[in-house]
């Protein structure tokens, strides 16, 4: 079974403070996403990356950026985080190949930001 | 870029009786469009997914439906049980996207089965 893991559940933060949320993957899984999930909205991509050390900005990149050093570990950063970027934050992984792969999201994080 | 609609946001149904969920996308080249299923408090799962190249797809009591002319598709659930009770989100790949295998989700639909 694939397993995609998020680093915390739950996170509170204060307004201003850098926040970093760590995805990893086990299935040696080329793409990796990260989207934020709020009601009313879906899921709405941010960013994703396709190999090490590759990003794509997705729809609302604004605000975040992403690491990803190893292909198992994608990390999304809040550079100072605000209070509209309170969310719930989903991480996914998938294969290339064919590009029409199932993508494997991991529990989500929820974060408050005060 | 791909836009994704989804509609209704919100459905109740009897147990037994059928649900609806439809989808209208905006970029013709879109070839494939996952159905992601998310139970409360869980994460999305793919519970099925059609390409274009074909317009019907059943898996038991899910199936879903696309007609490429009018850029929409659906995916339905019968005799609906407890258990079917979640949000559902439609998505489209993106095609410029390339092999990434980016998607565009819509806004989700929940499903309230009524026992």
């Amino acid at each position: 079974d694939v397993k995609v893991t998020q680093s915390s559940r739950y996170l509170v933060k204060r307004t201003g403070e850098k926040v970093f949320l760590e995805c990893v993957q086990d299935m040696d899984h080329e793409n990796m996403f990260w989207y934020r999930q709020d009601p009313g909205l879906g899921l709405r991509l941010i960013y994703f990356s396709y190999d090490v050390k590759m990003k794509e900005k997705g729809d609302i990149p604004e605000g975040y950026s992403v690491s990803r050093e190893k292909k198992e570990r994608f990390s999304l950063i809040l550079e100072s985080a605000s209070t509209n970027q309170t969310s719930m934050y989903l991480c996914a992984s998938s294969l290339v190949a064919g590009g029409y792969n199932e993508q494997f999201f991991g529990p989500g994080t929820r974060l408050t930001v005060l | 870029g791909e836009n994704v609609e989804q509609h209704p946001s919100t459905l109740s149904v009897q147990e037994g009786d059928s649900a609806v969920i439809k989808c209208t996308y905006s970029d013709s080249a879109s070839n494939y469009f996952p159905w992601y299923k998310q139970e409360l408090g869980k994460r999305p799962q793919l519970i099925i997914d059609i390409r274009s190249n074909v317009g019907e797809k059943k898996d038991q009591r899910i199936a879903v439906t696309l007609n490429k002319t009018a850029k929409h598709f659906s995916l339905h659930i019968t005799e609906t049980q407890p258990e079917d009770s979640a949000v559902y989100f439609c998505a489209a790949k993106d095609f410029q996207g390339g092999a990434t295998n980016k998607l565009i989700f819509g806004t989700g639909t929940l499903l309230a089965v009524q026992p």
